[in-house]
């Protein structure tokens, strides 16, 4: 099992520039999650999903988009990316609320 | 608004004695609390949940413990090892899904 991969690790844009973070799962999961984490923040929840087809907004929702087509994967999209959204993005999943959440290795990214 | 404090930005603690790590949260709607421990360049790692009907989880040398009229939790790790060196990060929930996480502790372990 690989668990929950992130794709890519590392990515540098240009300010306005547009791109997608892919997250997948093998795990069978129906929750999956998007955080970022920012330096004596700790990790914020952006958006996530309860199952196939659903999304919902976290706590820091704007300026992201994402989309959950299929079980196993869940897309975060940057329509124009600002400089305040570089930040390391953590993917997750969970079978249900109340079991442990697994997470990616992240993806750094820089927007200059 | 931060629902999950972590006020103790670091801890450095001699092998082989304990560790204590605090939390504090504001929502009394949370009823599931977890730890997550982290290595750099890596994504955390879960290590112990507790909930709220319980006041303590043990799982080796790791103990949860949980005062809800206080609305503080606490991970203590026993004995503490070098390889525990690492951010460890406390999380709550309530009925909605959703994680809220403190801001971190970074944990040293001396030899």
């Amino acid at each position: 099992n690989a668990g929950v991969t992130q794709t890519p690790k590392f990515r540098v844009l240009k300010t306005g520039q547009s791109m997608t973070l892919l997250c997948a799962q093998d795990m069978n999961h129906e929750y999956m999650y998007w955080y970022r984490q920012d330096p004596g923040m700790g990790l914020r929840l952006i958006h996530y999903s309860v199952g196939e087809g659903t999304t919902a907004k976290g706590e820091v929702p704007d300026g992201y988009n994402v989309s959950r087509l299929k079980k196993q994967n869940f897309l975060l999209g940057l329509e124009s990316a600002a400089p305040s959204q570089t930040s390391v993005y953590f993917c997750a999943s969970s079978y249900s609320r109340y079991n442990e959440q697994f997470f990616g290795p992240g993806t750094r990214l820089t927007v200059l | 608004d931060q629902q999950v404090k972590q006020n103790s930005p670091s801890l450095s603690v001699q092998e082989g004695r304990i560790s204590i790590l605090n939390c504090d949260y504001t929502n009394s709607m949370f009823d599931y609390f977890l730890w997550y421990k982290k290595y750099p360049a890596e994504g955390p790692t879960f290590l112990i949940s507790i909930s709220s009907i319980k006041d303590k989880n043990e799982d080796g040398r790791f103990t949860v413990f949980l005062n809800k009229s206080a609305k503080h939790l606490s991970l203590h790790i026993v004995p503490s090892q070098p390889g525990d060196s690492a951010v460890y990060f406390c999380a709550a929930s309530a009925t909605d899904y959703k994680l809220s996480f403190g801001a971190g502790t970074t944990v040293t372990v001396r030899a």
